[in-house]
Order: structure tokens, then sequence, then C-alpha cells
């Protein structure tokens, strides 16, 4: 089947310090990447879609500024924490549509943990 | 907006017990509705996915119903064990986005 990967699978940091997380697409070619995070004994939100080679579309309440996503290749999406705080300490989980798969499915990542101190 | 309700937050049984999940959501126009298992610390496991125009699916000990009219899903756990213990999440696909509902937290006490 699809495999998504994320990396790295768990990073800490300090606080105003930018973080890169990785998510790719292994045996397929995705047009289009989602990028969810999940607050402790919350459910998954979804915080933006990226089709690549365009800007991404945050959701509501998301800071297009803060969380910066690139997706410069049919197998790769970047999601780059900036002037990360502790409150953006969260799980955050990637998923990625086929290139010429079923529009209603996605694969997701494993998920990155996030601690800002 | 879609909204998605998963309930019992939490449930706790004793091993070998069958069990039943529950999941409901608000709007009736979706393309599929999928249920996952998620371990502590970690990423998500598909385990069932019902596309809109089928009532259910089986994998082994689990089988998920759907009825889109009601706007309900349930995920039917036979037999469980310990292994079984994690938080399951129900997710609804509807056009490029999925909504998930807040999880059930299952326990099996051997």
């Amino acid at each position: 089947g699809a495999v998504v990967s994320q990396h790295p699978s768990w990073v800490i940091c300090k606080s105003g310090t930018s973080v890169k997380i990785e998510c790719r697409s292994l045996d397929f070619q995705a047009t289009t990447m989602f990028w969810y995070r999940q607050f402790p004994k919350q459910s998954l939100m979804l915080m933006a879609t990226s089709n690549e080679g365009s800007k991404a579309t945050y959701e509501q309440g998301v800071e297009k500024d803060k969380f910066l996503i690139n997706h410069a290749s049919l197998t790769l999406s970047t999601l780059t924490v900036t002037s990360a705080h502790p409150e953006d300490s969260s799980f955050y989980i990637c998923s990625a549509r086929e290139l010429w798969g079923r529009a209603d499915t996605q694969y997701f990542g494993p998920g990155t943990r996030l601690t800002v101190l | 907006k879609q909204e998605v309700t998963q309930i019992p937050a939490a449930l706790s049984v004793p091993e070998g017990e069958n069990l039943v999940l529950n999941c409901s959501f608000t709007d009736s126009a979706i393309y599929n509705l999928q249920w996952f298992r998620q371990d502590p610390g970690k990423g998500l496991t598909s385990l069932l996915l019902i596309q809109s125009s089928q009532r259910e699916q089986t994998s082994g000990r689990l089988n998920a119903s759907l009825d889109k009219s009601s706007g309900r899903s349930t995920l039917y756990i036979a037999a469980s064990q310990p292994g079984d213990s994690a938080t399951y999440l129900c997710a609804v696909n509807a056009g490029n986005q999925f909504y998930f509902g807040t999880g059930t937290s299952l326990t099996v006490i051997p």
C-alpha cells in the first residue's frame, strides 16, 4: 500500500527557534498534501492543504506566516514552525493524496511530536 | 460545517467482551467514513474504510457499519483483547477534507 513518512518523528526545541517537518510520499506521487495537528486529548484538526507548485490554503485561525508550508515536488511537503512557542507543542500529522488515485483517498504519515521548551 | 462526535469518550472492558463504538456526523454528504486506531504518541493506523454507498465493512474481528442518512457509524469489536487497547478515531471524508471525531479511548483489561 501507499506509504507516507515524516521526519523527524519527534523534536524538542527552544522557544523562538524554527523547526522544519518533512512529509514524503515514498512510493507514489502526491499532488495534494494535508497538514493536521493534534493537541493532547483532542482530535486532529486540519491546518492547511498544500498543492504541488502552488501556495497552501490555510484553515481559519491558522497563521500562515507562522506555519510555512512548501510543496515543492510531488513527493515532498514541508511544514516550518517559525519562532516556535510552548503553545505550538503538538503532534503534527500529514497526509497525502495520490496523483492518479481516488479523490477520496488519503494516506497518513506517522506524525511528528514537537515539544517547545 | 461537518461535526463528528464519538461516544463514549472512554471505555474499559474485560478481555473477551464484544463492544461497540459509536460515531455520529452532522452532514450526510460524505464520500466515505474511515475508522482509525491511534496508540499513545503514535500516528494513525487505518482499520476500515466504508464508502458512502456501502453499509458495512469487515476485517477480522472488526466490523464497521454506516447509516449515511442518519449520520451514524458503529465499530464493532468482537472478542476484545488487551492489544486492542488504544484510541479509536472515526473520520468523515467530505471532499478534500477529513473531519475527525474526538476519539474513544479503549482499555481492555486482561
